[in-house]
């Protein structure tokens, strides 16, 4: 158990849905990171947030949107869901400071049919 | 932004055997490179991290070797076991506590 919790576990929907993955960290981290993982572009970095601020945004498409909340857990906000956003997504955390390991939650497999 | 690429997609080897699995990375800023194994259906997890001041790091079975010089690190396993049987992935960042960015990972299967 690495501490860090996702929900859901499994979502399906329908296409140009909008759908809510929430993550709450590891106790104490105070960086939140997301990542999208499908089958052939391994892990893909969304964007992370460090204390409620946003810290660094990778490959994340508009109809996404993300935010910290002051208790240090983070929601995953994707609308207009297409096909193709159908995948794994992870939420990590890590401290922020120098130790590097990003501890990984279960993920939430989202199915957009 | 950086790009790291990752080699081979798949590799096979027998129990006992060893396996290198080697990235390259783009952005010279970069200085922390960890290795993350993904069993099948569970989350990534850290194995061994390696950052710009060292060139080798070792962890048992486990070794991880970094050129700056040629932006390429690898990833060492020795006498593998069936339990090796995972998923890589190789990262690079410009600083622990940062965003990562991951190769595309490799499939490794040890057969006994």
């Amino acid at each position: 158990d690495s501490g860090v919790t996702q929900t859901p576990k499994h979502l399906i929907t329908a296409t140009g849905q909008r759908v809510t993955l929430r993550c709450s960290p590891r106790s104490g981290d105070l960086s939140v990171y997301w990542y999208q993982q499908s089958l052939d572009q391994g892990l893909q970095f969304l964007i992370q947030y460090y204390n409620g601020e946003e810290r660094a945004k990778g490959n994340i498409l508009e109809r996404f949107s993300a935010q910290q909340f002051p208790d240090l857990h983070s929601e995953l906000n994707l609308s207009s869901l297409e096909l193709g956003d159908s995948a794994l997504y992870f939420c990590a955390s890590s401290d922020g400071a120098n130790t590097g390991e990003l501890f990984f939650g279960e993920g939430s497999r989202l199915t957009v049919l | 932004g950086e790009n790291v690429e990752q080699h081979p997609s798949t590799l096979s080897v027998q129990e006992g055997d060893s396996a290198v699995i080697k990235c390259t990375y783009s952005d010279s800023a970069s200085n922390y490179f960890p290795w993350y194994k993904q069993e099948l259906g569970k989350r990534p997890q850290l194995i061994i991290d390696i950052r710009s001041n060292v060139g080798e790091k070792k962890d048992q079975r486990i070794a991880v070797t970094l050129n700056k010089t040629a932006k390429h690190f690898s990833l060492h396993i020795t006498e593998t076991q069936p339990e090796d049987s995972a998923v890589y992935f190789c990262a690079a960042s410009t600083d622990s506590g940062y965003a990562l960015n991951f190769g595309k990972g490799t499939s490794l299967l040890v057969t006994p």
